[in-house]
């Protein structure tokens, strides 16, 4: 069975803090990472998509990928009340390029 | 390009009743997906199109569940004999290669 996990949360930050957001994968051999953000009753967003070992930055935003630990987090820097939501990792397997596997989302709360 | 767009938005129905669905995917992606979610669950695969046809279906899907894409374009999700545990969000992507682009969702709620 393959699996995506996520802390549920809530994880609550002060405001202008850095907000580290964890999500760990079962499939070693995944290459395809996504962040979603969901807000309270609206559809997936998407953040950012990572494919290799390392950082990659987008505005607040930086996505982190450890193939070898299985593991991939998103951290966003100087928090927004805006930013609160909950997000979503989602991963293809090695077998599958349109099946996601997905995660079932980490609660954020920024504290003004 | 107008995003993906999904028709109703809500939808309130009686226990044993037919839905449909309606999803219009941004133009140009030749991938659709069809997704369900429910409170406090990431979203759960139900289908896959690859222009008009349907390479995968989940099998958890019941028989009651059919889903369409004639001529590639829009695809449509139905329901027959609606139960209560069908109350949830469905949710349509498209996409061109791997990233997925959801709709607003249908939010559907089965008295």
């Amino acid at each position: 069975q393959k699996e995506v996990e996520q802390n549920s949360g809530p994880l609550s930050v002060p405001e202008g803090a850095i907000a580290s957001l964890n999500c760990t994968y079962s499939d070693r051999g995944s290459q395809s990472f996504f962040w979603y953000r969901q807000y309270s009753g609206k559809s997936p967003e998407l953040i950012m998509f990572i494919y290799s070992n390392g950082d990659k930055e987008d505005g607040r935003f930086t996505a982190q990928l450890n193939k070898a630990s299985q593991y991939v987090s998103l951290l966003i820097r100087d928090s927004q009340p805006s930013d609160s939501a909950t997000y979503l990792c989602a991963v293809y397997p090695s077998d599958s390029n349109y099946q996601l596997i997905w995660g079932a989302g980490t609660k954020l709360i920024i504290k003004p | 390009d107008t995003g993906v767009s999904q028709d109703p938005r809500h939808k309130i129905t009686k226990r044993g009743q037919n839905v449909t669905f309606r999803c219009d995917p941004i133009s140009e992606h030749n991938r659709l997906y069809w997704y369900r979610q429910t409170l406090g669950q990431g979203p759960e695969f139900l289908t896959y199109f690859q222009n008009e046809a349907q390479l995968e279906k989940s099998r958890l899907l019941s028989d009651r569940f059919s889903a369409e894409r004639p001529k590639g374009s829009f695809s449509t999700l139905e329901i027959q004999r609606t139960e209560q545990g069908d109350s949830a969000m469905y949710l349509c992507a498209s996409s061109t290669g791997e990233t997925q682009y959801f709709g607003p969702g249908t939010r559907l709620l089965v008295l």
